[in-house]
């Protein structure tokens, strides 16, 4: 166990839905970094928040959002869903920015139908 | 950016065997490279990484080696056993603010008792 918890484990959706997942850091924690997974792209990176601040961006579709609390937990935001949105999304933290290891979460499967 | 080519997709070994698996990268900044193993339906697990101030680093039955000249570098398994069977995934990490890491495709490592 990483520490690092995510919710839910499963959505199933329709498409043009929007849907949250959850993401606690490992306790102490400051940064998040959000992945997709999906079996023709791979394990791409989409975004990363640093105590409450976005700090850097990668593959992420405009209809795709996300945001970090108070409480350092994160949230990402997906909207008007499309078949190719269903993948495993993983959440992962480190401590800082400074620091290079990360620990994943056990992923959302998002299925989209 | 930086991209990661990952060599075999999938291989195949007998239980006692040794398992090595390739990783070259683009960007001669890139300083931090770790391995995950990913069991089916789960997290990637970090499993040990190295640092490109280092050349090997070995953690019982797996070693990591890097060559930055070459920009490469690979995991070795030596005396495998079935429950090494996973997907693994090497990653180079550039420090830009914060550090970001580009996956590999991942390698089918297939361990036969």
């Amino acid at each position: 166990d990483s520490g690092v918890t995510q919710t839910p484990k499963h959505l199933i959706t329709a498409t043009g839905q929007r849907v949250t997942l959850r993401c606690s850091p490992r306790s102490g924690d400051l940064s998040v970094y959000w992945y997709q997974q999906s079996l023709d792209q791979g394990l791409q990176f989409l975004i990363q928040y640093y105590n409450g601040e976005e700090r850097a961006k990668g593959n992420i579709l405009e209809r795709f959002s996300a945001q970090q609390f108070p409480d350092l937990h994160s949230e990402l935001n997906l909207s008007s869903l499309e078949l190719g949105d269903s993948a495993l999304y993983f959440c992962a933290s480190s401590l800082d920015q400074t620091r290079d290891e990360q620990y994943f979460g056990p992923g959302t499967r998002l299925t989209v139908t | 950016g930086e991209n990661v080519e990952q060599h075999p997709s999938t291989l195949s070994v007998q239980e006692g065997d040794s398992a090595v698996i390739k990783c070259t990268y683009s960007d001669s900044a890139s300083n931090y490279f770790p391995w995950y193993k990913q069991e089916l339906g789960k997290r990637p697990q970090l499993i040990i990484d190295i640092r490109s101030n280092v050349g090997e680093k070995k953690d019982q039955r797996i070693a990591v080696t890097l060559n930055k000249t070459a920009k490469h570098f690979s995991l070795h398994i030596t005396e495998t056993q079935p429950e090494d069977s996973a997907v693994y995934f090497c990653a180079a990490t550039l420090q830009r603010g914060s550090y970001i890491p580009t996956f590999g495709r991942g390698t089918s490592l297939i361990v036969h008792p």
